[in-house]
Order: C-alpha cells, then sequence, then structure tokens
C-alpha cells in the first residue's frame, strides 16, 4: 500500500528565512511525486511534479523539491520565504498510469514572522 | 486559477440527509476524481470516473456514490448522512493519457449536524 508521511505539523520561519518541508513515501513501484498549497478555504494547487529524469525540480513560486529514491524522499525548499508562502503544504504520491488515484500525506502548516 | 468548479461551495445537512455535490471539470479532462478533506488531514480519495464509468475506488462505503455525465461533469452522492462525513469535498479533473496533472476545483465543504 501507499503511503506519504510528513513530520512536521507546523514550521514557523522568519520572512526571508530559508524553507526546507520534508516528505517521505512508500510506494511499491515507481512514484509519481506532488507537492501541492492549500490557502484557507481553497483547493489545491499544484507546485511541482517529478516522475523520472532530473532529480532536483523546480516548481511555480520559486519552489523546488529534490527526489531521493535511496531515502523515498522528496523534499521541498525555498531559498527565501515571503509573508504569502504562509499556507498548508501536501506531498502526495500517485501512479505513474493514474496520478488522479494519489494519496496525500496529512500536510504541512507553514507560518512565516514578519 | 483552474477551470474547475464545484457547488454549493458550502452545505449544511442533517445526519441521516443525503446530499449531492456537482463538480465541473475543466475542458478537455474526461477523468474526474473525488476527494474527502477532513479537519486537520490531507485529502483521501473516494472514487474516480473515467467516461462515464466508475475506475477505482477508496477506502469508502458504497453510501458514497458518483456518477459521470457526458459531459464529463459529475456528482458525488452520499446517503445516510453521518457526523463524520463532515468534510472538505474535493474534485480534481484532468486528461487521460496526458502528462498526469490534476487540476482541483474549490471544493464544497459539508457540515454535517
Amino acid at each position: 500500500a501507499q503511503s506519504v508521511t510528513q513530520p512536521d505539523i507546523h514550521i514557523t520561519v522568519s520572512e526571508g528565512a530559508s524553507l526546507e518541508l520534508r516528505c517521505n513515501y512508500s510506494y511499491g513501484a515507481t512514484p509519481y511525486l506532488f507537492w501541492y498549497v492549500q490557502s484557507p478555504g481553497q483547493g489545491l494547487q499544484l507546485l511541482l511534479k517529478y516522475f523520472s529524469g532530473d532529480t532536483l525540480v523546480q516548481g511555480i513560486k520559486g519552489f523546488e523539491a529534490e527526489f531521493k529514491r535511496s531515502q523515498s524522499s522528496f523534499n521541498l525548499r525555498k531559498p527565501s520565504v515571503h509573508w504569502s508562502d504562509a499556507a498548508e503544504y501536501f506531498c502526495a504520491v500517485g501512479a505513474i498510469t493514474n496520478a488522479g488515484k494519489s494519496t496525500f500525506g496529512d500536510g504541512t502548516t507553514l507560518t512565516v514572522k514578519p | 486559477e483552474t477551470g474547475v468548479t464545484q457547488s454549493p461551495t458550502h452545505l449544511i445537512k442533517t445526519r441521516g440527509q443525503q446530499v449531492t455535490l456537482r463538480c465541473s471539470s475543466q475542458s478537455g479532462h474526461n477523468t474526474v476524481s473525488w476527494y474527502q478533506q477532513a479537519l486537520g488531514q490531507g485529502p483521501q480519495f473516494i472514487f474516480q470516473y473515467y467516461r462515464e464509468e466508475e475506475n477505482g475506488r477508496g477506502n469508502f462505503p458504497p453510501r458514497f456514490s458518483g456518477l459521470q455525465f457526458p459531459n464529463y461533469s459529475s456528482e458525488l452522492n452520499v446517503n445516510a448522512l453521518e457526523l463524520d462525513d463532515s468534510a472538505l469535498y474535493l474534485c480534481a479533473t484532468y486528461q487521460a493519457g496526458t502528462p498526469y496533472e490534476q487540476y482541483f476545483g474549490p471544493g464544497t465543504r459539508l457540515t454535517v449536524t
């Protein structure tokens, strides 16, 4: 069975500081990995995705993520956080043949201090 | 902003009632997935429809059912509502066979009292 673990429920960073959100997954085949962001009362917006190729992927809003197969991890990073980045972040894993059946982690809430 | 819309935005129902939620897919997307997101949790896959047929179901009971129409819009029906059904219900659409990116709607917030 596939699963996603986001070990950090809540992270607080100062504006301008760097950010790393952790994601570990369990999947029996080649995974298709995603990071989404959700603002309060909103749906999910895709930040970036990975299914093959370069293990460092770039996304929108200055985010990037690195796939490490040996560690079953797909951590999200941003070099300098902006106040508008405060939101909830979800990591998800899906099948390459059908990402529409994704399994999500429980999310990490990001608070940005001025 | 995606082209996926959901209605209604909010809904309050009483335990035991039935509810229908609606989703209009982004143009050209023939596959729709429904997710339940309880407070403080990530979305959980309920089921998926492809070309009007159910194409996989998560760990949800049969009182959760769905429909997909020829224009690819979709409905989620929940019978015999329980308090634990209170959640944000999200639909996500994509075009099967293309590089796999789901587009999520804004969700319907269902409260069961």
